[in-house]
């Protein structure tokens, strides 16, 4: 979920679990929203992206769930492999002429062998 | 294909000094920004432009300038560093604004360190 201060919030499994990552996000506008993986000393990297009218996408092991009543967004990871260690964000936009993504804090997740 | 390219990835200044960070995508993308990360603070957005001559204000402008002269280019210029400005700053792009897809990419970042 999102952080408070300066702590990342973590999540940690074993390999080959299922890994999920929440995020709350802010604006009641937004209708598109995209989760980001970044690994250690790079940028940030497209994962899934999802729009306000549909509840739930897949991709190639990742499922993106979006809940517009309680704006709520989660990331599920299937069998979570040590090249999924990362920090993960949530991406918001609303659309129209705004332009802007407005960014989660992220969530560090750490994946054991 | 280079996508978003950032120099320099490393640089240390001095409190007071200038600099400029350069940024060039080779998409063609309207829309050009720059993020700065900081720890446990997400990315937070500089300036933004969505086309060359156009350049607007986000969520954390002060101490930094920036021009579009050209679709390519989108230099992020310190005027004069503060220790407050020591971060990682991440320049992204995209295009098609009338599209669906809204996704940024994004650069590898340009670690900057104010002393």
């Amino acid at each position: 979920g999102e952080s408070v201060g300066l702590h990342l919030p973590t999540l940690s499994v074993q390999e080959g679990d299922n890994s999920i990552i929440n995020c709350a996000y802010s604006n009641s506008a937004s209708d598109y929203f995209i989760w980001y993986k970044q690994e250690s000393g790079k940028g940030p990297q497209f994962i899934i992206d999802i729009r306000s009218n549909m509840d739930k996408r897949q991709g190639q092991r990742v499922t993106v769930l979006l809940n517009k009543t309680v704006k709520h967004l989660s990331l599920q990871i299937a069998a979570t492999q040590p090249g999924d260690s990362a920090v993960y964000f949530c991406a918001e936009n609303s659309g129209g002429s705004n332009y802007k993504l407005t960014f989660g804090k992220g969530t560090l997740l750490t994946v054991n062998p | 294909n280079a996508g978003v390219t950032q120099t320099p990835k490393f640089q240390v200044l001095k409190t007071g000094q200038s600099m400029t960070l350069q940024c060039a995508q080779d998409m063609n993308h309207e829309y050009m920004s720059w993020y700065r990360q900081d720890p446990g603070m997400g990315l937070r957005l500089i300036h933004y432009s969505v086309g060359a001559g156009i350049t607007d204000q986000g969520e954390v402008p002060n101490g930094y300038n920036v021009s579009r002269s050209t679709t390519e280019d989108f230099p992020l210029r310190l005027l004069s560093a503060a220790p407050s400005q020591t971060s990682v700053y991440f320049c992204a792009s995209r295009g098609g604004l009338a599209g669906p897809r809204r996704e940024l990419f994004f650069g590898e970042g340009s670690r900057l360190t104010v002393l």
